[in-house]
């Protein structure tokens, strides 16, 4: 089954305890991208890969970074988290063009204490 | 920059009703448009999409249409279920280089209820 697949689903944690929530799709896209959902702000972009090893700042990377050394893989990484992190996480990938689908895992659910 | 406006909810029905949901653009370029639809406790799905001016995208009884002109991409259905109650994001994508490659802006979203 066509997929995309993020660890852990529920997290908490305590400021400054660095933790990564991992993401992997199994559909060969080059494309793949993490985005917080914010109530009244829709999604937002954080980082995203065009492929492996390339990787760009979205709207709010702040606070974060990733990696992308395979190409079903692109973990997000939390070097110290704070209270403002508190968010739902969703992670996406997409084949090729911009105008094609974008594929989203089922989320993780992040509360920074 | 890009930006997507939803109009402003939550929105409740009753079983049948018509549904619109509003939703405008701004964007560089020439932008793809989607709906995008979550579920509770799920990821989004995409809806339909429409690519290019006067496309109009339609699934599950729901269509819209790619108004270059009112750069509008509202959402309609003409009878709702209670299995449509969920949370309908507008969002857009450019083919534009550099940042804003092929990112996803969205709306904030509407939240929709159905009662039966």
């Amino acid at each position: 089954e066509a997929q995309v697949t993020q660890n852990p689903r529920y997290l908490i944690t305590v400021t400054g305890k660095k933790l990564t929530v991992t993401c992997s799709q199994n559909m060969n896209h080059e494309y793949m991208s993490w985005y917080r959902q914010d109530p009244g702000l829709g999604l937002r972009q954080i980082y995203y890969s065009m492929n492996v090893e390339v990787t760009d700042k979205g709207d709010v990377p702040e606070g974060y970074k990733v990696s992308r050394k395979e190409k079903r893989n692109f973990p997000l990484i939390l070097e110290s988290p704070s209270p403002n992190q508190t968010s739902l996480y969703f992670c996406a990938s997409r084949r090729g063009q911009s105008n094609n689908e974008q594929f989203f895992g089922p989320g993780t659910r992040l509360t920074v204490l | 920059g890009n930006s997507v406006t939803q109009m402003e909810g939550p929105v409740t029905l009753s079983e049948e009703a018509f549904l619109t949901i509003n939703c405008t653009y701004t964007a560089t370029g020439y932008p793809s448009l989607f709906w995008y639809v979550q579920y509770p406790g799920e990821g989004l799905q995409l809806l339909l999409k429409a690519t290019k001016a006067d496309d109009k995208g339609s699934n599950k009884g729901f269509e819209a249409t790619y108004r270059k002109e009112t750069t509008s991409f509202h959402l309609e259905k003409g009878s709702v279920q209670v299995s449509d109650s969920a949370v309908y994001f507008c969002a857009l994508s450019t083919n534009a280089g550099g940042t804003s490659y092929g990112k996803l802006t969205f709306g904030q979203g509407t939240i929709l209820t159905v009662h039966p």
